[in-house]
């Protein structure tokens, strides 16, 4: 078990609709990441959060945004869901200078 | 930008020892890291070089050059359940981490 805690397993909505994505970092972790794995993809970065404020951002789409709270709980939230978004999102911790620690991730299906 | 590159697939026989290499060009390094994944779990963390040379954990080695923009992953006594995606990461500037598409590996008897 890495600590970091990841809902739901499993989302399965329709195309236009919208989703949140939630995550819980390691204790003590101030820095959560989100990735998509699509099917036979690598790990795409999304964006970074450290501390409540957003620190890096990689190939996120713009119907796609995120946040992280004073409690350090993330969310990911995807709007206007399209075929192509499905895939596995995996929300990351961190503590300066040490590996990235995986949650077990959200497998998002849009039909 | 951030390049970083692996092969896609090897196949290895059961008790043998393979290598898995990664080359990487990126704007910023602060360490490269290799993560296993099984086929729908998470990634989960193997092995890390910040210095040039070679780590060591039990079966598990990684050997870094920066100059060259290079490193491998070696696996020993390879066992059934090695069967998996080994990835390449990467930490730049910023404490970001960029990974390859992964090399899967395949364990036969």
């Amino acid at each position: 078990d890495s600590g970091v805690t990841q809902t739901p397993k499993h989302l399965i909505t329709a195309t236009g609709q919208r989703v949140t994505l939630r995550c819980s970092p390691r204790s003590g972790d101030l820095s959560v990441y989100w990735y998509q794995q699509s099917l036979d993809q690598g790990l795409q970065f999304l964006i970074q959060y450290y501390n409540g404020e957003e620190r890096a951002k990689g190939n996120i789409l713009e119907r796609f945004s995120a946040q992280q709270f004073p409690d350090l709980h993330s969310e990911l939230n995807l709007s206007s869901l399209e075929l192509g978004d499905s895939a596995l999102y995996f929300c990351a911790s961190s503590p300066a200078n040490s590996p990235l620690h995986f949650g077990n991730g959200t497998r998002l299906t849009v039909t | 930008g951030q390049n970083i590159d692996q092969p896609t697939e090897m196949t290895a026989t059961e008790g043998a020892i393979v290598q898995i290499n990664c080359t990487y060009q990126t704007s910023g390094f602060n360490g490269l890291f290799w993560y296993q994944q099984h086929a729908g779990e998470a990634p989960t963390f193997l092995s890390y070089n910040v210095l040039d040379g070679l780590e060591e954990k039990g079966r598990f080695s990684s050997f870094l050059s920066r100059s060259k923009g290079y490193s491998y992953l070696l696996l020993k006594e390879l066992q059934m359940k090695d069967s998996a995606s080994y990835l390449c990461a990467v930490r730049g500037t910023g404490n970001q981490f960029y990974f390859g598409t992964g090399t899967s590996l395949t364990v036969i008897p």
